[in-house]
């Protein structure tokens, strides 16, 4: 069990530019959270996958944001035109039907 | 929908004393409770959790957290705190019967001081 992999785990853009994150839950969790924390705050929700499927997203994750878990394993996060308000730490987090693992996050940076 | 509720945003203690963090969440129907500790640039770690039955559930490293459903509270405690204690710490709710979505309170820094 090497935990919930996340890459990069910094990643410094310019406003406009396209980033994505990838996430590696545990192997044979189902389940794959992402969440955002922004400097001084809980992390937020913003959507998950049971197996392939995403089952729900919140009003947080605009158009600009699309998350995918193509074969029921690992996820990719990727933003478009980046804003500086998108600054934060996105958090991976995978599960199986019990205890949520969280990985270490991937800090980004929009300057 | 439920909430949470952390009112002390940080909060400083002397090490080997005693300390409580406080947690109050909002919910109309029943909830599984959770704290999670982070380190500095690290993810969120599970501390103890509260599911069903006993009120009060204890970590591995000293903490407990009791469940009060009347107050709806669930305050973590810790009777004499080391300095590597120092950490943010988090709690979380979810629907009761489905953890599929944790709602997280804004975070306590726990400072622990020599």
């Amino acid at each position: 069990d090497t935990g919930v992999s996340q890459d990069p785990r910094h990643k410094i853009t310019k406003r406009g530019q396209n980033v994505t994150f990838r996430c590696d839950p545990i192997s044979e969790h189902n389940r794959l959270y992402w969440y955002r924390q922004t400097l001084g705050q809980g992390p937020e929700f913003l959507t998950y996958f049971q197996n392939e499927a995403q089952l729900e997203k919140s009003r947080l994750l605009s158009d600009r944001f699309s998350a995918e878990r193509p074969k029921g394993s690992f996820s990719t996060l990727e933003i478009q035109r980046t804003e500086q308000g998108d600054s934060a730490m996105y958090l991976c987090a995978s599960s199986f039907e019990g205890d949520i693992y969280f990985g270490e996050g991937s800090w980004l940076t929009v300057v | 929908a439920q909430s949470v509720t952390q009112l002390d945003s940080q909060v400083p203690v002397f090490e080997e004393a005693p300390v409580e963090l406080r947690c109050n969440y909002s919910s109309s129907v029943s909830v599984y409770l959770f704290w999670y500790v982070q380190y500095p640039n690290q993810g969120l770690q599970l501390l103890l959790k509260y599911l069903s039955g006993s009120t009060l559930v204890e970590s591995i490293n000293g903490f407990e957290a009791e469940f009060n459903k009347s107050q709806t509270s669930f305050h973590l405690r810790k009777p004499s705190v080391h300095i590597s204690d120092t950490a943010e710490y988090f709690c979380a709710v979810s629907r009761g019967g489905a953890t599929n979505k944790l709602i997280f309170g804004t975070g306590t820094l726990l400072a622990v001081q020599p």
